[in-house]
């Protein structure tokens, strides 16, 4: 089945600068991959997807790129603001299912 | 936007007796619904399947008898804990698919079980 590992577990940035998370699955037929962001104690929210027959997206200040050859993709948040600190959940969700397998977690702390 | 509430937020419960947490779709029809496991500082473990009007799919190593899923309409589905233990104190989550062609999954708030 599915597999999806996350990067890094705890990422510490300042105010104003980029912050990346990494993700890799390990089903090349999984065609769908979004990003959530949870609060303590709150349900996660989705902050962004992309599809497998897309590379990149982009939202404001948020884009996720996507590498199938690899089977890894990413999420970039540009000028993090004290807000952004949250956890960051990516997940797969393998073709011929609506399900998602979560990744690990990274934990993102914006420094003011 | 799609929103997803559970009811209740928070419980506590004596071992042994059981506890129904309810999901509800609150402005869309959600014909599938996903039951979510989440240990502090962990991530979502998919418990389940529902799909409205048929049996659940449970996740490997899930257990079924304890673990009751109902999904008797399109905006509800219920988790029933039987017998419930302190290892079954977690964070339970519940998520549901808008349908068509859209894979995006909308989240309920989470409740937190406390079994004592």
């Amino acid at each position: 089945g599915e597999n999806v590992e996350q990067h890094p577990s705890t990422l510490s940035v300042q105010e104003g600068d980029s912050a990346v998370i990494k993700c890799t699955y390990s089903d090349s037929a999984s065609n769908y991959f979004p990003w959530y962001k949870q609060e303590l104690g709150k349900g996660p929210q989705l902050i962004i997807d992309i599809r497998s027959n897309v590379g990149e997206k982009k939202d404001q200040r948020i884009a996720v790129t996507l590498n199938k050859t690899a089977k890894h993709f990413s999420l970039h948040i540009t000028e993090t603001q004290p807000e952004d600190s949250a956890v960051y959940f990516c997940a797969a969700s393998p073709s011929g299912t609506y399900k998602y397998i979560f990744g690990t977690g990274t934990r993102l702390k914006v420094l003011a | 936007g799609a929103v997803v509430s559970q009811h209740p937020s928070r419980v506590i419960c004596k071992s042994g007796t059981s506890v129904k947490i309810e999901c509800r779709s609150l402005d869309f029809q959600a014909t599938t619904m996903f039951w979510y496991r989440q240990f502090p500082k962990k991530s979502l473990m998919l418990m389940a399947t529902s799909n409205e009007g048929s049996k659940a799919t449970y996740e490997q190593g899930v257990e079924k008898d304890k673990f009751l899923i109902n999904h008797a309409s399109l905006t509800l589905s219920t988790l029933t804990v039987t017998s419930a233990h302190p290892e079954d104190s977690s964070f339970y989550i519940c998520s549901a698919l808008q349908g068509g062609t859209s894979y995006e999954q909308y989240f309920g708030p989470g409740t937190r079980l406390t079994v004592t």
